[in-house]
């Protein structure tokens, strides 16, 4: 079955740094892949919309100066999330489309900024 | 504006009994639908699919309904067993998203408690 892994699982880091995502597919290729964001006992909201090799798609009320994210590969995407404040803390997910219809997430990656 | 809603957070049922769980979406463009089943800290998991040509789909102990015209879709469990507890989202998607090809939104999701 298809397969999406995300790295790091979990991460704390201070306010102010910048901390990054990898979602990979391992053992499809993904020309499109997906970044949500889980706040407790919330829906999935998305983020972003990534295409590989060209520039990403951001939903509404989403900083794309904030979120940064690159689909370098069609096996790879990273989401940096730059100078992290408390409020950015969150559960970060992403998903990759391996056809019209299947869309398959990765494990999530658990942000914490002190 | 919530263009799925799962308007129950919670649902508590006795093993082997049957589960269901509703959803009602709001824009006429979703013409595809998922449930995903999610665990605390982990990514959702596809539990099944339907299609706004078909009005059912069945797979083992799953079935979703589809009601196009009430914009209504919900998933039966039938029957019950304790490792259904989690916490279940309904999905739809639109084949002409725009920039966002696919893109699925998420209901709020519900959550499955089924009780041995």
């Amino acid at each position: 079955g298809a397969v999406v892994s995300q790295h790091p699982s979990r991460v704390i880091c201070k306010s102010g740094t910048s901390v990054k995502i990898e979602c990979r597919s391992l053992d499809f290729q993904a020309t499109t892949m997906f970044w949500y964001r889980q706040f407790p006992k919330q829906s999935l909201m998305l983020m972003a919309t990534s295409n590989e090799g060209s520039k990403a798609t951001y939903e509404q009320g989403v900083e794309k100066d904030k979120f940064l994210i690159n689909h370098a590969s069609l096996t790879l995407s990273t989401l940096t999330v730059t100078s992290a404040h408390p409020e950015d803390s969150s559960f970060y997910i992403c998903s990759a489309n391996q056809a019209v219809h299947e869309q398959y997430f990765g494990p999530g990656t658990r942000l914490t900024v002190t | 504006d919530q263009q799925v809603k799962q308007n129950s957070p919670s649902l508590s049922v006795q093993e082997g009994r049957i589960s269901i769980l509703n959803c009602d979406y709001t824009n006429s463009m979703f013409d595809y639908f998922l449930w995903y089943k999610k665990y605390p800290a982990e990514g959702p998991t596809f539990l099944i699919s339907i299609s706004s040509i078909k009005d059912k789909n069945e797979d083992g102990r799953f079935t979703v309904f589809l009601n196009k015209s009430a914009k209504h879709l919900s998933l039966h469990i039938v029957p019950s067993q304790p490792g259904d507890s989690a916490v279940y989202f309904c999905a739809a998607q639109a084949q002409n998203s725009g920039g966002s090809n696919y893109k699925l939104t998420f209901g709020k999701g519900t959550l499955l408690t089924v009780n041995p």
